[in-house]
């Protein structure tokens, strides 16, 4: 299985702050994608983080609030800016492995914000 | 967009057999995926569909009708760790996953 690790695994923020996230894969992929995953709830996809081109985000998500990189095949970063409590949340990093055929998530940052 | 359902809860009893039903209406389909949540940690894979029929992978297998828009996942002999959400998952085209509710199945002695 796929190796993906994120920094912090958890942080403590206070409102108005930013938080950056970085998601390290031990292989090059080409897509890696960000979720959300908000208490008691499922997985919300974020955006699409694709090396050398901008990331494309989902409905309800906007770069502003979501800036993210990718600066090579094996990293990604998400911020989470200007937080609120609403922010609140666990937050994953996912990539696929082999043929497409397997998709592996981070163990995520869970994400207070007072 | 896709709409994902499955039922929110079910419990068994050690050493039985489970099935959980996933049905999907999708506006593009790449693949179907269950995924394995304990509380407090990160889903894990458990498996992957894109063509009908049966995927058995030891005390888990999961199944796919592409045409009926479904899928199931079945856990036999049931042991205590098996308490956890599963979540049925469909991939589209540009590969993104929407996920289901998840399922939170109980194991009891």
């Amino acid at each position: 299985s796929a190796v993906i690790s994120q920094k912090p695994s958890r942080d403590i923020c206070q409102r108005g702050t930013s938080l950056t996230i970085q998601c390290q894969v031990d292989s090059q992929v080409t897509m890696m994608f960000w979720y959300r995953q908000q208490p008691g709830q499922s997985l919300t996809l974020i955006a699409t983080a694709n090396q050398g081109s901008e990331a494309t985000y989902e409905s309800g998500f906007v770069i502003d609030k979501f800036p993210i990189s990718r600066p090579n095949l094996t990293f990604s970063t998400l911020t989470v800016s200007n937080m609120s409590p609403e922010d609140s949340s666990i937050y994953l990093c996912s990539a696929p492995r082999g043929d497409y055929n397997e998709q592996f998530f981070g163990p995520g940052t869970r994400l207070t914000v007072l | 967009g896709q709409n994902i359902d499955q039922p929110t809860e079910m419990t068994a009893t050690e050493g039985a057999i489970v099935q959980i039903n996933c049905t999907y209406q999708t506006s593009g389909f790449n693949g179907l995926f269950w995924y394995q949540q304990h509380a407090g940690e990160a889903p894990t894979f458990l498996s992957y569909n894109v063509l009908d029929g049966l995927e058995e992978k030891g005390r888990f297998s999961s199944f796919l009708s592409r045409s009926k828009g479904y899928s199931y996942l079945l856990l036999k002999e049931l042991q205590m760790k098996d308490s956890a959400s599963y979540l049925c998952a469909v991939r589209d085209g540009d590969y993104k996953l929407s996920f289901g509710a998840g399922t939170t199945v109980t194991v009891r002695a």
